[in-house]
């Protein structure tokens, strides 16, 4: 019940196109639905958050969007360009404490 | 502003040996939490200290790891002795007192390989 299932494990895109990362879970308890960005021989960053009290968070050409009836959160790159390929996190916890549950991480490589 | 800071970057040691990571939070950061990250396993939390003092230590893999925070501004991870299989890179991360647990600042990492 503690897990936090990603998909998929790696994803090609071409420049210009729409990344799309898919997360499932299974605590209700969860709520707060962070996105960490890792690029290679660097630690993970902090890229953009949710809470289930909104259906979708915008920034830049970064997406979160949030189903909670579903337990199912997904992240979307648009416009997705060459500098975003990394290995990307979904993540859940509940707000007032300090455990992080990550997914398996998705890389995600985008060609020019 | 200096983020978290780890050291070794990387180490090499041999099978038995002690290994000993450093870390340094941000200043003013009242959490901290090391992880071990490897192709297999993802991310897995390790352990985790608030306000020095360690509050969840249920991801330590066996008695061979240990952890200690002497102060708010350095914590270590030992690994006595060690064992190919603890080849992974480790992370060290902060969190400030205000903020949710998603907002952790992780340090670069110490790249361990066993032989």
């Amino acid at each position: 019940q503690q897990q936090v299932k990603q998909s998929p494990q790696s994803l090609i895109v071409q420049k210009g196109g729409i990344s799309i990362i898919n997360c499932a879970y299974e605590n209700t308890a969860f709520d707060y639905f962070p996105w960490y960005q890792q690029f290679p021989g660097k630690g993970p960053a902090l890229l953009i958050a949710i809470r289930p009290d909104v259906s979708e968070k915008k920034e830049g050409r970064f997406t979160i969007s949030f189903n909670k009836s579903a337990k199912q959160f997904s992240l979307h790159i648009m416009d997705s360009q060459p500098g975003d390929s990394a290995t990307y996190f979904c993540a859940a916890s509940t707000y007032n404490t300090d455990k992080l549950i990550f997914g398996t991480g998705t890389r995600l490589q985008v060609f020019p | 502003d200096a983020g978290v800071i780890q050291s070794p970057r990387h180490e090499v040691t041999e099978m038995g040996q002690e290994v000993t990571l450093r870390c340094k939070p941000i200043s003013g950061h009242n959490s901290l939490f090391w992880y071990r990250q490897t192709m297999m396993r993802g991310l897995e939390l390790l352990i985790y200290f608030n306000n020095n003092v360690p509050i969840d230590d249920s991801g330590m893999p066996e008695d061979r790891f240990s952890a200690k925070m002497p102060n708010a501004s350095f914590s270590t991870l030992k690994i006595q002795p060690s064992e190919p299989r603890d080849s992974a890179v480790y992370f060290c991360a902060s969190r400030p007192t205000t903020g949710g647990a998603g907002t952790q600042y992780f340090g670069p990492g110490t790249r361990l390989l066993v032989l």
